[in-house]
């Protein structure tokens, strides 16, 4: 089975603070994901990337950068925290170029800023 | 992506079949269907997928009608695990492509 798993289930912070959240996957996937979901807005992309050292933007990368340094870790980090970055923030991965792509999900952290 | 609708919510008797409703008229020819569920404070996780033909796999069946502008997802004998918000999603697949979740339908298993 494909394992994703993330650092934190549950992370209080402080306004200002710079908050690193990590994700590991264990299936050699080339493709990472980083989403938040929210109530009423459903899952948003913040950045995905599809290769060691390479990343692209999603639809809402302000206040936000990544690292792939190896391919199985991809970091989410918040250069200065804001509490409208209150969220659950998922992890996700998927194999690349093949014909039936599948994201699958890790659990997910529940980050709140104060 | 095409768009879905899904009712917001079903209730279904635990050990009876949940049948869940997806309509995606606008479906394009190169759209799969997909369908994914999360449970309260967990992550989203994949259930099943198909193009034009009904699949199964150990979690679920999937009917997709032969116009495919609707699905079915089948959950043969619903447990109490399987209260969970259910996503209806339709997507070409590419290596980067996201995942866009609608509302969904909220299941609810019943004792």
């Amino acid at each position: 089975d494909v394992k994703v798993t993330q650092s934190s289930r549950y992370l209080v912070k402080r306004t200002g603070e710079k908050v690193f959240l990590e994700c590991v996957q264990d299936m050699d996937h080339e493709n990472m994901f980083w989403y938040r979901q929210d109530p009423g807005l459903g899952l948003r992309l913040i950045y995905f990337s599809y290769d060691v050292k390479m990343k692209e933007k999603g639809d809402i990368p302000e206040g936000y950068s990544v690292s792939r340094e190896k391919k199985e870790r991809f970091s989410l980090i918040l250069e200065s925290a804001s509490t409208n970055q209150t969220s659950m923030y998922l992890c996700a991965s998927s194999l690349s170029g093949g014909a039936l792509e599948t994201q699958y999900f890790g659990p997910g952290t529940r980050l709140l800023v104060l | 992506d095409a768009k879905t609708t899904q009712p917001p919510s079903m209730d279904c008797a635990e050990g009876r079949a949940a049948n869940l409703p997806c309509n995606h008229s606008t479906i394009s020819g190169n759209e799969y269907v997909y369908w994914y569920r999360q449970i309260h404070s967990q992550g989203p996780q994949y259930i099943i997928h198909g193009l034009k033909n009904n699949e199964t796999n150990e979690m679920a069946s999937l009917i997709i009608t032969e116009d495919r502008k609707s699905s079915t997802l089948i959950l043969p004998h619903a447990t109490l695990r399987d209260t969970a918000v259910y996503y209806c999603i339709v997507r070409v697949e590419t290596s980067y492509d996201k995942v866009i979740f609608g509302p969904g339908t909220s299941l609810s298993v019943i004792p």
